[in-house]
């Protein structure tokens, strides 16, 4: 079946430390979205892309890098100069940035200890 | 500037009666898309509806109906026959070269 995964589901980091998150896409989507949540609160963009070996800063980039060496895949990094990573963090993808709907993964819920 | 705005931070329900949940959107552009997406507790985004704005009839999926006001910018979900599995959290997103979504709606739906 298609989809988006993320992986891992939870993650604990110590303060310092950078950390990958995964997201992979088997529907041959051009368009993929890192998001980021707050308990409580709406998701607020962090990067995107809309093509292979491209991508733009969202709102609250800083602190966070990108990759989009592969269609199917746009790793998020969290980077020691976040200063506070501890978030719900949402990967997306879409048949093109525009107006079509964007497909969710299950997410990852990073904690900092 | 805020983009999608979601005036009801929570909202309560009857089992079994209707719900409208607000959405207004701030654009000049003439092509853009509305979505409304559902957050269990879980933290997955479930999609559940979509309206383009040049569609002229109103979006529906099943109990879900988007209510569309071009003219007044606003996109609000109507929940019919609310059920308990409906409590979640609710976000209005708006496509325009990229997505932006709104601070979300908590609905509880009481038995």
């Amino acid at each position: 079946d298609g989809g988006i995964t993320q992986s891992p589901k939870y993650l604990f980091r110590k303060e310092g430390q950078n950390v990958t998150l995964s997201c992979e896409q088997n529907l041959n989507h051009d368009a993929m979205y890192w998001y980021r949540q707050d308990p409580g609160q709406g998701l607020r963009l962090i990067y995107y892309s809309q093509i292979v070996n491209d991508f733009q800063k969202g709102d609250i980039a800083e602190g966070y890098s990108v990759s989009r060496e592969k269609k199917e895949s746009f790793p998020l990094t969290v980077t020691s100069a976040q200063k506070n990573p501890t978030a719900f963090y949402l990967c997306a993808s879409s048949i093109q940035t525009g107006l079509s709907k964007a497909f969710f993964g299950q997410g990852t819920r990073l904690t900092v200890v | 500037a805020q983009k999608i705005t979601q005036t009801q931070p929570g909202m309560f329900v009857q089992e079994k009666e209707a719900v409208t949940l607000d959405c207004t959107y701030d654009t000049s552009d003439q092509s853009y898309g509305l979505f409304w997406y559902k957050q269990p507790s879980s933290g997955e985004m479930i999609f559940l509806i979509y309206q383009g704005s040049y569609d002229e009839q109103n979006a529906t999926e099943g109990r879900y109906s988007l209510n569309f006001q071009k003219a007044r910018k606003s996109a609000n979900l109507v929940i019919s026959a609310s059920q308990l599995g409906d409590s979640a959290m609710y976000f209005c997103a708006m496509a325009l070269g990229k997505f932006y979504f709104g601070s979300g709606t908590k609905l509880n739906v009481k038995p």
